[in-house]
């Protein structure tokens, strides 16, 4: 089945720095992947979907990278700001042809000013 | 954007009762819904998917009987738990899709604590 790592599990950055978390997968290749954000005590918010035909996706001050060779993709947040202070979620199909979402443990991001 | 709510957001019970939480889809129809439950400072675990109209399909090591999933119509699932005990509290979050977009959205949560 498939698996999930998200390296880091805190990261600390200053206010306007960008913040690069890492996910990396262990079986086969999904169709797509998603982010997410969770705030304590809340449901995730939906960030972000890259499909697996597509290298880079971006919204606002948000990046995502898909390397489907090195079964990574890489989240970033440019110009950080303390208000970016959450835990991010990487989010894959559970199984090839499944709806349901497997999720990382997450990273906990703490911007600081 | 799409909203789905979860009610009660809290809720505290004695051991041996049951609890209904539901989940609703506010403004899109969703054939698909899914249950999670998320232990501290832990990723949230896929329990079941249910689908509009027909039984839901648990994940290994969840008992279908103890947490009983109804999916009745487009935009309501409930989640029972029934003869909830301590080990049971947790963090459940649903999440609905509205075919064919992957993205789920999540309701806010409810609480359990069982004593």
């Amino acid at each position: 089945s498939q698996k999930i790592e998200q390296n880091s599990e805190a990261l600390n950055i200053q206010e306007g720095k960008t913040a690069t978390l890492t996910c990396n997968y262990t079986n086969y290749s999904p169709a797509y992947l998603q982010w997410y954000r969770q705030d304590p005590g809340r449901g995730p918010v939906f960030l972000l979907l890259i499909r697996e035909n597509e290298k880079e996706k971006r919204k606002e001050r948000l990046k995502v990278t898909f390397d489907t060779t090195l079964k990574q993709s890489l989240f970033h947040i440019t110009a950080s700001q303390p208000a970016d202070s959450a835990t991010y979620l990487c989010a894959l199909p559970h199984n090839q042809a499944g709806t349901a979402l497997i999720f990382g443990k997450g990273t906990t991001l703490s911007v600081s000013s | 954007g799409a909203v789905v709510s979860q009610h009660p957001s809290r809720v505290i019970c004695k051991s041996g009762t049951s609890v209904k939480i539901e989940c609703r889809s506010l403004d899109f129809q969703a054939t698909t819904m899914f249950w999670y439950r998320q232990f501290p400072k832990q990723s949230l675990m896929l329990m079941a998917t249910s689908n509009e109209g027909s039984k839901a399909t648990y994940e290994q090591g969840v008992e279908k009987d103890k947490f009983l999933i109804n999916h009745a119509s487009l935009t309501l699932s409930t989640l029972t738990v029934t003869s909830a005990h301590p080990e049971d509290s947790s963090f459940y979050i649903c999440s609905a899709r509205e075919p064919p977009i992957e993205t789920q959205y999540f309701g806010p949560g409810t609480r359990l604590l069982v004593l």
